[in-house]
């Protein structure tokens, strides 16, 4: 069966240091990954997905940056935090367009 | 105005009670999903539909894609089923529009 991992669960960071949030999918092979964003009291926001290893688009403009560097293996990373960048950050992978998406157990990143 | 409309933003329902929540949208698109999320923040996938109707245990989703609307409609409603409800559509472009989410809570 398919697995999806994120790591941290949590996480605090001063504003303008760096960020790396990982997202692994176990049990399938070239999934669509997408980083969502749900800030506060608001929506989710789809930020990049990939179609495959380093395909990248992105939704919309910011702060951060997405990276696929293995096939099940999809990185959100900044090199400097704004206070905005707080939320709580979802991954998913889906077998491709138009299909079911499966989430992670989500990020939640307090930029203080 | 947003591309994906939904309500009602909040909901109380007594436990056995009938729920609809409903969401417009004004893209095109290739699927329509539900999605279920929990206090802690996980979210779960309901639902994917395209046309028709689909049913899961109490749940049922039904799109009508002329009218560009679809409902969600829990039957016997409990407790366990509180939760915030998004409804988000998948254009042909692999965007997705989300709505703002229905926060529902079951009392028992």
């Amino acid at each position: 069966s398919q697995t999806i991992h994120q790591w941290p669960a949590t996480l605090v960071q001063p504003v303008g240091s760096p960020l790396s949030l990982e997202c692994t999918v176990e049990g399938t092979s070239n999934p669509n990954l997408y980083w969502y964003r749900q800030a506060a009291g608001r929506g989710l926001q789809l930020l990049f997905y990939s179609v495959g290893i380093g395909q990248i688009s992105s939704e919309v403009p910011q702060n951060l940056s997405a990276s696929r560097p293995q096939d099940r293996q999809f990185i959100l990373s900044s090199k400097k935090l704004l206070l905005s960048d707080s939320g709580f950050y979802l991954c998913a992978w889906s077998a491709g367009h138009a299909y079911e998406q499966y989430f992670g157990p989500g990020t939640r990143l307090t930029v203080t | 105005k947003n591309e994906v409309e939904q309500s009602p933003q909040n909901l109380t329902a007594q436990e056995g009670e009938f729920i609809t929540i409903n969401c417009s949208y004004s893209v095109g698109i290739s699927a329509l999903h539900w999605l279920q999320q929990h206090p802690g923040g996980g979210i779960v996938s309901l639902f994917m539909l395209s046309s028709g109707k689909k049913k899961h245990g109490r749940l049922i989703a039904t799109i009508n894609i002329q009218e560009k609307h679809s409902s969600l409609h829990i039957t016997a409603s409990h407790p366990r089923d509180s939760a915030v409800y998004i409804c988000a559509a998948n254009n042909t472009g692999n965007q997705f529009y989300f709505g703002t989410g229905t926060s529902l809570t079951v009392i028992p």
